[in-house]
């Protein structure tokens, strides 16, 4: 079954760029059915959508983020990657990868997250 | 604020049910966009529980139903267990900002 993976720094200083990746095993993520998305969660807050990408390259953003988000994917490595610059301390929260059905745009598979904390 | 408004807690004793609100606009579950659920237990991730509206993913029981009317959906829980206790998420689509939108979430207290 499709698993994903997150990984990259927990601690990132202010001002600088957050960068994460998410590996996709089980399955390819060429499949022409899916998003790849980021979403993160502030503690004991809410799911707040960050983007996605397409197998093709093609990417959404959330518009309140859209300045500052970067998502690449890498298929020859299963990877997706998140880059989120000029973080602040209310950048800090969990970030997870997941897969966004093109068909109704559900979040069917979720990595595991990973905690991100800006602070010098 | 979320573009989708639920009540931020709810609660009910074992055997009970309950439900959760999601309240939309006509840019999103009002323009007949799906609306999704998700269960959220403590420290996990979040996990897939109700999608298109009213269909249940492979292993999730039928104590779980959803349904969507106008610009609202509702999540149902009966038979209430203490392994139900989470936060739970509603989420759509919405045209105006061209996104994934999701509710505040919603606690969950089995008393």
């Amino acid at each position: 079954q499709v698993q994903l993976q997150e990984s990259g720094p927990g601690l990132v200083k202010p001002s600088q760029t957050l960068s994460l990746t998410c590996t996709v095993s089980g399955g390819s993520i060429s499949s022409g059915s899916y998003y790849w998305s980021w979403i993160r969660q502030p503690a004991g807050k809410g799911l707040e959508w960050i983007g996605r990408i397409y197998t093709s390259g093609s990417t959404n953003y959330n518009p309140s983020l859209k300045s500052r988000v970067t998502i690449s994917v890498d298929t020859s490595k299963n990877q997706f990657s998140l880059k989120l610059s000029s973080v602040t301390a209310a950048d800090t929260a969990v970030y997870y990868c997941a897969r966004e059905r093109l068909q109704d745009d559900a979040f069917d598979i979720w990595g595991q997250g990973t905690m991100v904390t800006v602070s010098s | 604020q979320s573009v989708l408004t639920q009540p931020p807690s709810v609660s009910g004793a074992p055997g009970q049910r309950v439900t959760i609100s999601c309240t939309g606009s006509s840019s999103n579950i009002g323009a007949g966009y799906d609306v999704h659920w998700y269960q959220q237990l403590p420290g996990t991730a979040p996990k897939l529980l109700i999608y298109g509206n009213s269909n249940r993913p492979s292993g999730v029981p039928d104590r779980f139903s959803g349904s969507k009317s106008g610009t609202s959906a509702s999540l149902a829980i009966t038979g209430l267990q203490a392994e139900d206790e989470a936060d739970y998420y509603c989420q759509s689509y919405d045209s105006s900002l061209s996104a994934p939108v999701f509710g505040g979430g919603t606690k969950l207290t089995v008393l």
